[in-house]
């Protein structure tokens, strides 16, 4: 069963709009959140995260929120640009699981276009 | 610093053969991870390495073997390829197993025919 959800394939924005991708997680013993970046025919590169203590993080034109009652985070890509046309993964990291603690799990990921 | 490098960037397979694919980091990091990347699926662990000198199965094991060979290097082999291994392999690493992010290499593309 898949413990992160990204429940959208793909999200097509115009230029200078903003870009809202959005990630459930269902298990409670999440500790920290991340978003990556990937450009095709390359490794994710990691973006911006946030831990379970806090509910928003910002950097640059990227924010991150955090609704833990609602198990959803979203991020925040404010003003969008072309290179900004990416597959995004959104990943939980496990704690207090045993020897797999500290693991990320990945959702299926969102990819993002933004036309000029 | 190189970061996280992979080799080879691509290869093909027929079923049946075998192959290791090499990982090696130099920012040295304790902890390494094999995923596979499949169109949909997004990110799977296939083993990971908590630290020099244990290895551990991920969520896909199956089919695959691995070598912590030292700090720096960790590879991955396919016994038996079959054509269900046809994927995108990212080798990763991070500091500590518990830590905030994980760095990516650039990938191999595999495919078995």
């Amino acid at each position: 069963d898949q413990q992160v959800k990204q429940n959208s394939p793909s999200l097509s924005v115009q230029e200078g709009r903003i870009s809202i991708l959005n990630c459930d997680y269902t298990n409670s013993m999440f500790d920290y959140f991340l978003w990556y970046k990937k450009y095709p025919a390359e490794g994710p590169t990691f973006l911006i995260s946030i831990s379970s203590i806090k509910d928003k993080n910002e950097d640059g034109r990227f924010t991150v929120f955090l609704n833990k009652s609602a198990k959803h985070l979203s991020l925040h890509i404010v003003p969008s640009q072309p290179g900004d046309s990416a597959v995004y993964f959104c990943a939980a990291r496990a704690r207090g699981d045993g020897g797999s603690q500290g693991n990320l799990i990945f959702g299926k990921g969102t990819k993002l276009s933004v036309k000029p | 610093n190189a970061g996280v490098t992979q080799t080879p960037k691509f290869q093909v397979l027929k079923t049946g053969q075998s192959m290791t694919l090499q990982c090696a980091q130099d920012m040295n990091h304790n902890s390494m991870y094999w995923y596979r990347q499949d169109p949909g699926m997004g990110l799977r662990l296939i083993y990971y390495s908590a630290s020099e000198g244990t290895t551990d199965k991920g969520e896909v094991p199956n089919g695959y073997n691995v070598s912590r060979l030292n700090k720096r290097e960790f590879s991955l082999r396919l016994e038996s390829a079959a054509p269900s291994q046809t994927s995108v392999y990212f080798c990763a690493s991070s500091e500590q197993q518990v830590s905030y992010e994980q760095y990516f290499g650039p990938g191999t593309r595999l495919t078995v025919t």
